[in-house]
């Protein structure tokens, strides 16, 4: 397909355990964002990549927190010792080089995770 | 202070009705604008892209109001699959900010 796609599209996990998220952006799109969603609210920025350059991490809520992308194309979100607050719906998006901000971006379908 | 704020609602109105939703940023080196639509339980996906100058897609009229730091959104002669959250986006730096969305339902 031609669009963001993300996996798994469920996890249901134990508090306390590690898990990873997968991100495949649409091709070409060089910049890569990561966000999470709560139940009834609004997206809260987690982490953003573009091309080479570092990462901005400052929407990372703890350092159980990380992500990398890996070839400037797939990225992995990974939650460490997983906490009941962090069940949420994790979005990936991706945008085009070019014309910076007047270029939009493209959400996946997310990852609903729920930490019992 | 957000970056973005919006009325959350609800709005409900009934079908054919216009509705208006508004969102105030609170950078004033904003760059780019945006409304997103999101159905429940589902990703949110770009209505459309928000200019000074207004823009208009078939029944949806978006305005922006630098100097007020104020965007819009109409929706004109409403329709029941036009009910969703709509989202407004403000792009500053490298970063989106989205609102926490306003709430429509159109009544049959």
């Amino acid at each position: 397909g031609a669009g963001v796609s993300q996996s798994p599209s469920n996890k249901v996990t134990e508090k306390g355990k590690d898990v990873e998220l997968r991100c495949d952006p649409i091709s070409g799109h060089t910049a890569l964002y990561w966000y999470r969603q709560s139940l009834g609210q609004g997206l809260e920025f987690l982490i953003y990549f573009q091309g080479n350059s570092a990462p901005d991490k400052s929407g990372l809520p703890s350092d159980r927190f990380s992500a990398e992308r890996t070839g400037g194309s797939v990225s992995t979100l990974t939650i460490q010792r997983t906490q009941q607050e962090d069940s949420a719906v994790y979005l990936c998006a991706s945008k085009r080089p070019g014309a910076a901000h007047q270029e939009t971006q493209y959400f996946g379908p997310g990852t609903r995770l729920l930490v019992l | 202070r957000k970056e973005v704020e919006q009325d959350p609602g609800p709005f409900n109105v009934p079908e054919g009705a216009t509705v208006a939703f508004n969102c105030t940023y609170s950078n004033s080196a904003s760059q780019s604008f945006f409304w997103y639509r999101q159905d429940c339980r589902k990703e949110p996906k770009l209505l459309m892209s928000v200019y000074s100058s207004g823009n208009e897609d078939g029944r949806f009229t978006a305005q922006l109001n630098r100097a007020s730091q104020y965007i819009s959104l109409l929706i004109r002669d409403s329709k029941l699959s036009d009910s969703a959250t709509y989202l407004c986006v403000v792009f500053t730096g490298n970063q989106f900010y989205f609102g926490t969305g306003t709430s429509l339902t159109v009544i049959p």
